[in-house]
């Protein structure tokens, strides 16, 4: 039981590339969510899923995009990465909402 | 102002030590309530949920102030392990979590 893994752990950009942060649940979660931090600040809400082909914006959506085809998979999508992106990234899943979730350990990522 | 704020600290405490941290709120129709806890480049885990009547976990107590708009986390004898950042957390009347700062507590030997 694997609970929720993220890849990668590192990534580094330059600007104006894309890439996928991939997060997986082996926990059979409805709700997954996907979660910024940066220093002095708490962590931010990217989007969320309430389940498979359900997606909608947290509080700072904008350069993101993401899709829930599965239950078990809930990737982010950087369309054109930029410098105030870097960032570390925490994709979360709750059995019955956004209460008591569980996190993934995080992805580190700059954009250059 | 942010809608949950924390003192950052840290706060630095000897083991065996009764340490507490407070964390105000500004949405008063705010729903629910927790502590996290977050070591230093780890994920956050839940600590404990928050309830209307205070509970407590162990060494770990937690009461919630609601006509103040406040929540507090008491932590009895102190542990070296207890060294991470706590996060307060509230979720909004719109279902989404607020995650404050986090304070960092330090447990010196």
């Amino acid at each position: 039981n694997a609970g929720v893994t993220q890849t990668p752990k590192f990534q580094v950009l330059k600007t104006g590339q894309s890439m996928t942060l991939q997060c997986a649940q082996d926990m059979n979660h409805e709700y997954m969510s996907w979660y910024r931090q940066d220093p002095g600040m708490g962590l931010r809400l990217i989007h969320y899923s309430v389940g498979a082909g359900i997606t909608d914006q947290g509080e700072v959506p904008n350069g993101y995009n993401v899709s829930r085809s599965t239950t078990e998979d809930f990737p982010l999508r950087l369309l054109s990465a930029a410098p105030s992106q870097t960032s570390v990234y925490f994709c979360a899943t709750g059995a019955s909402g956004p209460d008591t979730q569980y996190f993934g350990p995080g992805t580190r990522l700059t954009v250059l | 102002r942010k809608e949950v704020e924390q003192d950052p600290g840290p706060f630095n405490v000897p083991e065996g030590a009764t340490v507490a941290f407070n964390c105000t709120y500004s949405n008063s129709a705010s729903q629910s309530f927790f502590w996290y806890r977050q070591d230093c480049r780890k994920e956050p885990k839940l600590l404990m949920s928050v309830y209307s009547s205070g509970n407590e976990d162990g060494r770990f107590t937690a009461q919630l102030n609601r006509a103040s708009q406040y929540i507090s986390l008491l932590i009895r004898d102190s542990k070296l392990s207890d060294s991470a950042t706590y996060l307060c957390v509230v979720r909004d009347n719109t279902g989404k979590l607020i995650f404050g700062q986090g304070t960092t507590l330090q447990v010196k030997p």
